[in-house]
Order: structure tokens, then sequence, then C-alpha cells
């Protein structure tokens, strides 16, 4: 079963926009990653947050984790039509004995000029 | 792709037939993973290695075996392909101290089992 469910399924905006993705998880983690995949092509890996961190930045990338509420969220400032992608949510779970990553099935983003 | 290939990179099969997918790295990373990705269900982990001839199953392992000889390459072999198979299957690796590191994927292999 998904540990990790995205949220929402697909989301279209603007050029100029900030797009934001959540992601909600079952079990404690020890860490949540997020990766792109562009059409037809494999993951890349975004950014990971640690279970002890609250925010992370990466240039136009802001992902916040909150343990409490077991959610994060993926910022995206001032989209681009390159950004345009699935993103994916992956959790180093307790359920898993924090062994594998499981993914959850993305956010469809999809960015007009 | 972080020196990853995977071949072949497409396939068409009959059902019933084995068939190997390849996985080569040139990272010389400890981790190396096979997922599949279908629609409605994003990826699941099939099996993983986390050195020569250590593996482990993953959430859908059933029907799935891996080996992996030496560290550059992992092997994925259906023994008896079946329809349920059909898939976008990628092949990751990670080179951090523990298998839920940052991964790096392959450009994957699309599987037809007809």
């Amino acid at each position: 079963s998904q540990q990790g469910e995205e949220d929402p399924q697909a989301l279209s905006i603007q050029e100029g926009e900030n797009a934001t993705m959540n992601c909600s998880y079952k079990t404690s983690i020890n860490n949540l990653q997020w990766y792109r995949q562009n059409s037809g092509r494999g993951l890349v890996h975004l950014i990971l947050i640690r279970s002890n961190e609250r925010e992370k930045h990466s240039g136009r990338l802001r992902v916040t984790l909150d343990t409490s509420k077991k959610s994060s969220s993926l910022l995206i400032t001032a989209s681009r039509a390159a950004d345009t992608a699935s993103y994916f949510c992956a959790t180093a779970a307790r359920d898993t004995g924090f062994q594998k990553l499981v993914f959850g099935t993305g956010t469809r983003l999809l960015v007009s000029p | 792709d972080a020196g990853i290939t995977q071949s072949p990179r497409h396939k068409v099969t009959e059902t019933g037939t084995p068939v190997t997918l390849r996985c080569h790295q040139t990272e010389n990373h400890r981790y190396m993973y096979w997922y599949r990705q279908d629609p409605g269900h994003g990826l699941r982990l099939i099996h993983y290695s986390y050195g020569v001839k250590d593996t482990d199953k993953g959430e859908v392992s059933d029907g799935y075996s891996v080996s992996r000889s030496k560290t550059e390459d992992f092997l994925l072999t259906l023994e008896s392909a079946t329809s349920s198979q059909t898939s976008v299957y990628f092949c990751a690796i990670s080179g951090g101290g523990a298998s839920t590191d940052t991964q790096y994927f392959g450009p994957g292999t699309r599987l037809t089992v007809l």
C-alpha cells in the first residue's frame, strides 16, 4: 500500500505562478524525499528532508515537513513551462523498517506559457 | 542519468517466456533497486540489492528474481512473463550510507507482455 499520498492529483497553472503540492503519510519516517519525472523519463531527485528538519530550500523549491501532521509540502515558486512534470514524494518509513523508500502516486503539474 | 543504463529500453514478449532486464552503473554505488511503474500505483519496489550477492524483496516481488554478481550489474528476471507484468521498469542506485538515501534513476525499460 502507498505510504505517501500526494494532493492534488493534478494541478494546472500559468507561468510565473507558484505551485504547491502536498504529501501525507501514515507512519513515522526518518526522511521524506521529492522527485520529479518528465514524461517518458526516469525520476530525478529534488530534495531530501530528514525527520528532524522542518524546512529546506533548493533554488525555487521549498519543502516543509510537519511530523505531527504527517505531511509535507513542495512549493515551486515562479513556475516555468519546463516545470511541467509529475512530482512524487517518497518516504523511508517505520513500516518498512526504514529500509525501503515507498513512493506516492504523484501530482501531475502542467505549467502553461 | 547519473551513470546508469538499462537494457533493453523496449521489449515486447509473449506470455510464458523468460525475460531478463539489465541495469548497469558506472558509479560504484552500493545499493541498486528495481521498481515498476504503473498508472495509478506510482513506483513500487520489486527487489533491491545492498551489495554483491546481497538482495532483498520489495513490495511486489512475486514472479520476479534478481541477481547481482558484480557491483555494476543488477539483473531482473521474469521467469515466465505474464500480461500483468506489462509495465515500465526502472532501475535506481544509491551510494549513501543507507538504502533510503537519495536514489538516482535510469531511463526505464518499457516491457509489453502479449
